[in-house]
């Protein structure tokens, strides 16, 4: 089945050790999203790969990168973790910017 | 960025009742999304509205879009307890931007 997959699902983590996270899509769309996820709130768009072109949210903080090395993979690098980025994570995929997400199940990140 | 604003925010009910959901703007959107997303899971969509004055329906469920797709409700009749979690509505307005996300709706469906 085609899917959003995301590696891995728990993922903890030192205050201000670099972290990545890892999202792969099965459904050959050209847009992939990260969002930040706390508890009991909306996702927030960090930012998205319209194919190669990278679009930051512009209250992402500098902390947060990203890279997308192919159509089908896209990383979120957190290079100094603090306490306050202790979330859920969200990848999701649309064929346009304009058309349905469709997401992976998320990776909680844990900061100690 | 275009705002959504959901309501009830929270929603504690028994299994067999209806309720409605709202998500409500001020401003236009092209489409509007609602998705369910369980705990520890992401959002799964349930469904797109795309003309002004749709009605769909997802068996229990039903959305509507407001006539100037502005707004939209989803009405859950005889709620179960595995209709429990978050359900969000999401809107595309502008070309060239993503999601706008509400706030979410919080829903507990007890036996």
């Amino acid at each position: 089945d085609a899917m959003v997959i995301q590696n891995p699902r728990y993922q903890v983590t030192q205050f201000g050790k670099p972290v990545t996270l890892s999202c792969s899509q099965t459904l050959n769309h050209n847009v992939m999203y990260w969002y930040q996820q706390k508890s009991s709130q909306a996702p927030k768009l960090l930012f998205h790969y319209y194919d190669k072109d990278f679009n930051n949210e512009a209250d992402t903080p500098d902390n947060f990168q990203s890279r997308r090395p192919n159509t089908s993979f896209c990383f979120l690098d957190i290079r100094s973790p603090g306490l306050g980025d202790a979330a859920m994570y969200l990848c999701a995929t649309s064929r346009e910017n304009r058309n349905e997400q469709f997401f992976g199940p998320g990776t909680r990140l844990t900061v100690l | 960025t275009q705002l959504l604003e959901q309501s009830p925010q929270f929603l504690s009910i028994q299994e067999g009742e209806n309720l409605t959901v709202y998500c409500n703007s001020s401003s236009v959107f092209s489409s509007l999304q609602w998705y369910r997303q369980e705990p520890g899971e992401g959002p799964v969509l349930l469904v797109t509205v795309v003309t002004g004055g749709e009605v769909k329906k997802l068996k229990r469920l039903t959305f509507q879009f407001g006539d100037a797709r502005k707004d939209s409700s989803l009405h859950i009749t005889a709620a179960q307890p595995g209709d429990t979690g978050l359900y969000l509505c999401a809107g595309v307005g502008s070309p060239g931007y993503a999601l706008n996300f509400g706030k979410g709706t919080s829903l507990l469906v007890t036996p």
